[in-house]
């Protein structure tokens, strides 16, 4: 399966200002997903992210607040601008890796303060 | 709209003791049933459940899928506090919009919480 290296593990921001989180895979897939778990909650979808074309993001989430770069088939970073204490998450990204389950990154822990 | 239930929410047992998670689920074009564990930030893959009635099993954890009445099972023997984690339940449905697109929905999760 593959292994996913996500960083950072955790921060503390201050809000309206922006974080970039980064997702590199140890071989090539073609989607990426991005996921938000808020505190208590089941995790989110926020988008897939597909190489060489524009993220597609679920109902909720809009690409000017969490803009995704995937510039190679092994890495993608998310980015949660002008935060505020809401956007106090759990994010992870994740990939197919073939058949079977799906693999997830080690999260990040976003306080905004 | 998909949905993915788990019971319980939270759970508290000994050590020793046996435990079943359930999940149900209502989602179109059912695809997979996955299990997974999450003890701090990252779910782990435990298991992926696509026909009825096949059980599988890793150790001390087995699972079944009924797609009949629409639920799985996480079965857990002779606990360990190292068990103590959320259990998420989550389901792999087919997207018609083109071949190979999946979406997954996770439930809520089902914390354990196993003490000495």
């Amino acid at each position: 399966s593959a292994v996913i290296s996500q960083k950072p593990s955790r921060d503390i921001c201050q809000r309206g200002t922006s974080l970039t989180i980064q997702c590199q895979v140890d071989s090539q897939v073609t989607m990426m997903f991005w996921y938000r778990q808020q505190p208590g909650q089941s995790l989110t979808l926020i988008a897939t992210a597909n190489q060489g074309s524009e993220a597609t993001y679920e109902s909720g989430f809009v690409i000017d607040k969490f803009p995704i770069s995937r510039p190679n088939l092994t890495f993608s970073t998310l980015t949660v601008s002008n935060m505020s204490p809401e956007d106090s998450s759990i994010y992870l990204c994740s990939v197919r890796p073939g058949f079977g389950g799906y693999t997830f990154g080690s999260g990040t822990r976003l306080t905004v303060v | 709209e998909d949905k993915v239930v788990q019971s319980p929410l939270s759970l508290v047992v000994h050590e020793g003791d046996t435990v079943t998670l359930n999940c149900s689920y209502e989602v179109t074009n059912f695809r997979s049933l996955l299990w997974y564990k999450q003890e701090k930030k990252a779910p782990t893959f435990l298991f992926m459940l696509t026909s009825s009635g096949i059980e599988k099993k890793s150790g001390r954890l087995s699972s079944i899928l009924d797609k009949k009445e629409l639920f799985s099972i996480l079965n857990i023997t002779a606990t360990q506090t190292g068990d103590s984690a959320v259990y998420l339940c989550a389901v792999v449905r087919n997207l018609l919009s083109g071949a190979g697109s999946y979406q997954l929905t996770f439930g809520k999760g089902t914390k354990l919480s196993v003490i000495p």
